[in-house]
């Protein structure tokens, strides 16, 4: 059974800083892209980032680019997103996301972990 | 970026009867479209893509139809466990992906 378990959340000042992780499971994790996507408060789902399975390859959403970098460790099955220069428009619950298809990166999210709140807030 | 418009906002439907959603994309996206299900509290969870193709363990109830700019999720006789908020979203401008604003199917 595929387990995306989320951590990291919680409040943090404007300008601060703040590490995602979620850990994974029940699935070749090496194998498969992986993205965060995040829901603000009562709102809909934005995509935020994402990275192939090697790593090689990472993508943005422009909300975030230059602010975030996403990166994984194979060897621990293991999915981060740094957050840098938060903004209170950055307070979510973010995502962690599996890919649909073995390999590629379609952007079809197959598996969802739980999520993690994050409050930008002074 | 594609914008994907959702209708309606809020679909009042009563149990057994057929829900119908509507998603509009911007621009053309081929077939590159997903459907979610989002229940309170939980994490979204994938129903439909490649537009009509049903995904794992999802009941045949739910079918997708559509491509280019036009998309419908029907629900064909709705169960009480399917009052949930439905995205849509778009996969065809990689990797710039997007989602409707949702549609809340409530009981009627």
């Amino acid at each position: 059974e595929v387990q995306l378990v989320e951590s990291g959340g919680g409040l943090v000042q404007p300008g601060g800083s703040l590490r995602l992780s979620c850990a994974a499971s029940g699935f070749t994790f090496s194998s498969y892209a992986m993205s965060w996507v995040r829901q603000a408060p009562g709102k809909g789902l934005e995509w935020v980032s994402a990275i192939s399975g090697s790593a090689g390859n990472t993508y943005y959403a422009d909300s975030v680019k230059g602010r975030f970098t996403i990166s994984r460790d194979n060897s621990k099955n293991t999915l981060y997103l740094q957050m840098n220069s938060l903004r209170a428009e950055d307070t979510a619950v973010y995502y962690c996301a599996k890919d649909l298809l073995h390999i590629a990166v379609a952007g079809i999210f197959q598996h969802w972990g739980q999520g993690t709140l994050v409050t930008v807030s002074s | 970026e594609i914008v994907m418009t959702q209708s309606p906002a809020t679909l009042s439907v009563s149990p057994g009867e057929r829900a119908t959603l509507s998603c509009r994309a911007s621009q053309s996206i081929s077939s590159n479209l997903a459907w979610y299900q989002q229940k309170p509290g939980q994490a979204p969870r994938l129903l439909i893509y490649d537009a009509s193709t049903r995904a794992t363990g999802i009941p045949a109830r739910f079918s997708g139809s559509g491509s280019g700019t036009e998309f419908t999720l029907t629900i064909s006789s709705l169960q009480s466990e399917d009052f949930a908020v439905y995205y849509c979203q778009q996969y065809n401008n990689w990797p710039s992906w997007t989602f409707g604003q949702g549609t809340k199917v409530e009981f009627k």
